[in-house]
């Protein structure tokens, strides 16, 4: 049983313009969220994270937009950029102690020139 | 700053063999967590350590695996009788503080069983 979902396995936008990368969660207490960027070789480096008690974060150019009733939450980047291509994941502290993080499973985005 | 580091890289063993990797933490870090990665999905969590203390495993991890962090510093993670099942990319993440939910992870050790 999938705990967080990220349905689209590729996403292809034009350089300059917004990508918008979406994840599900089922369960009604998570109350942290992760987005993690992956290049090929190489382990996922941290982006940007959001509590539950904000609906929205932003840093230059990710914004990160939850909404709690739908248990959804979107990654935006604006304006996307070549080395934007990677793979995106959200994830989400849980498990027994909450400290281990429970991952979906990626939506690969490139970036067309 | 120098970054959370993993040796080796890749590994290439034959099935039934033991294999050990090894992780080095940020160095102010206390809490070191191993995740295993295949193709297509996301990390899935298989241990995580407070400085020495292993405080959570996963299910996911059978008794041929073993994980130690005997000084609090860097850890190590032995696969023993290495199956075809177990070739993942294994990878090492650290994080600082009581409440820090950020993990840093390094590159991650390749292992493929023939």
């Amino acid at each position: 049983d999938q705990q967080v979902k990220q349905n689209s396995p590729s996403l292809s936008v034009q350089e300059g313009r917004i990508s918008i990368l979406n994840c599900d969660y089922t369960n009604s207490m998570f109350d942290y969220f992760l987005w993690y960027k992956k290049y090929p070789a190489e382990g996922p480096t941290f982006l940007i994270s959001i509590s539950s008690i904000k609906d929205k974060n932003e840093d230059g150019r990710f914004t990160v937009f939850l909404n709690k009733s739908a248990k959804h939450l979107s990654l935006h980047i604006v304006p996307s950029q070549p080395g934007d291509s990677a793979v995106y994941f959200c994830a989400v502290p849980g498990g027994d102690s909450n400290y281990q993080l429970i991952w979906g499973a990626g939506t690969k985005l490139i970036i067309k020139p | 700053d120098t970054g959370v580091s993993q040796n080796p890289r890749h590994k290439i063993t034959k099935r039934g063999q033991n294999v050990t990797f090894r992780c080095d933490p940020i160095s102010e870090h206390n809490r070191l967590y191993w995740y295993r990665q295949t193709l297509g999905q996301g990390p899935e969590f298989l241990t995580y350590f407070q400085n020495e203390a292993q405080l959570e495993k996963s299910r996911l991890l059978s008794d041929r695996f073993s994980a130690e962090r005997p000084k609090g510093s860097f850890s190590t993670l032995e696969i023993q009788r290495t199956e075809q099942g177990d070739s993942a990319m294994y990878l090492c993440a650290s994080s600082l503080r009581v409440g820090s939910r950020e993990q840093y992870f390094g590159p991650g050790t390749r292992l493929t069983v023939t």
